[in-house]
């Protein structure tokens, strides 16, 4: 696609529910990130991705997420047993991963994101 | 630890001036790569330039420009002729040696004023 997709753009959910976020990534972008945002705060990483495997998963928070990516196209986070601090703006990105140096090859596209409600 | 320190949590400037938001750094990577966003109130990520640590001269895209002092481990953004549409979050971001993933800063938030 154009860009990089995140849906659903908005989710609420109760307390305890698990909830499903996706992202599609550019084409031929071989390395995705998931990053969460909360309220007034900076970028915080949780996982990457290059293809198919997560090399770097040092920042999901807990046992309760998890992420998964299939035919290094689309990626879902997966939230189990949602609670109320997880309530934030979760933004995926893409890049094309080869680690070359220079700007188009290094810099990441950010998606529209998902903003997670908890009540 | 990768750290990225944003010191100024808000920045005012006057329509059609310069204004020039900080960006510190902790690295012990022999080779980094340093990125400026922009976020809006919209929410959107925007790439507004990116400065290699091995680059000779200093990044500029448009009315963006890169003040990047190595030894001071300062990546400083600059921008010229501030638009009323600058206004927004501004995030200085680092990737370093071996890990792909940015780590960012808590961002500055710029309001141009008319």
């Amino acid at each position: 696609g154009a860009g990089v997709s995140q849906s659903p753009s908005n989710k609420v959910t109760e307390k305890g529910k698990d909830v499903e976020l996706r992202c599609d990534p550019i084409s031929g972008h071989t390395a995705l990130y998931w990053y969460r945002q909360r309220l007034g705060q900076g970028l915080e990483f949780l996982i990457y991705f290059q293809g198919n495997s997560a090399p770097d998963k040092s920042g999901l928070p807990s046992d309760r997420f998890s992420a998964e990516r299939t035919g290094e196209s689309v990626s879902t986070l997966t939230i189990q047993r949602t609670q109320q601090e997880d309530s934030a703006v979760y933004l995926c990105a893409s890049s094309f991963g080869q680690g070359v140096g220079g700007s188009d090859n290094e810099k990441l596209f950010f998606g529209s994101g998902t903003q997670l409600s908890v009540l | 630890a990768q750290k990225i320190t944003q010191t100024q949590p808000g920045m005012f400037v006057q329509e059609k001036e310069a204004v020039t938001l900080d960006c510190t750094y902790d690295t012990s990577d022999p080779s980094y790569g340093l990125f400026w966003y922009k976020q809006p109130s919209s929410g959107e990520m925007i790439f507004l330039i990116y400065q290699g640590s091995y680059d000779q001269q200093n990044a500029t895209e448009g009315r963006y420009s890169l003040n990047f002092q190595k030894a001071r481990k300062s990546a400083n953004l600059v921008i010229s002729a501030s638009q009323l549409g600058d206004s927004a979050m501004y995030f200085c971001a680092k990737r370093g040696t071996g890990r792909r993933a940015l780590t960012f800063g808590s961002g500055t938030r710029l309001q141009v004023q008319p």
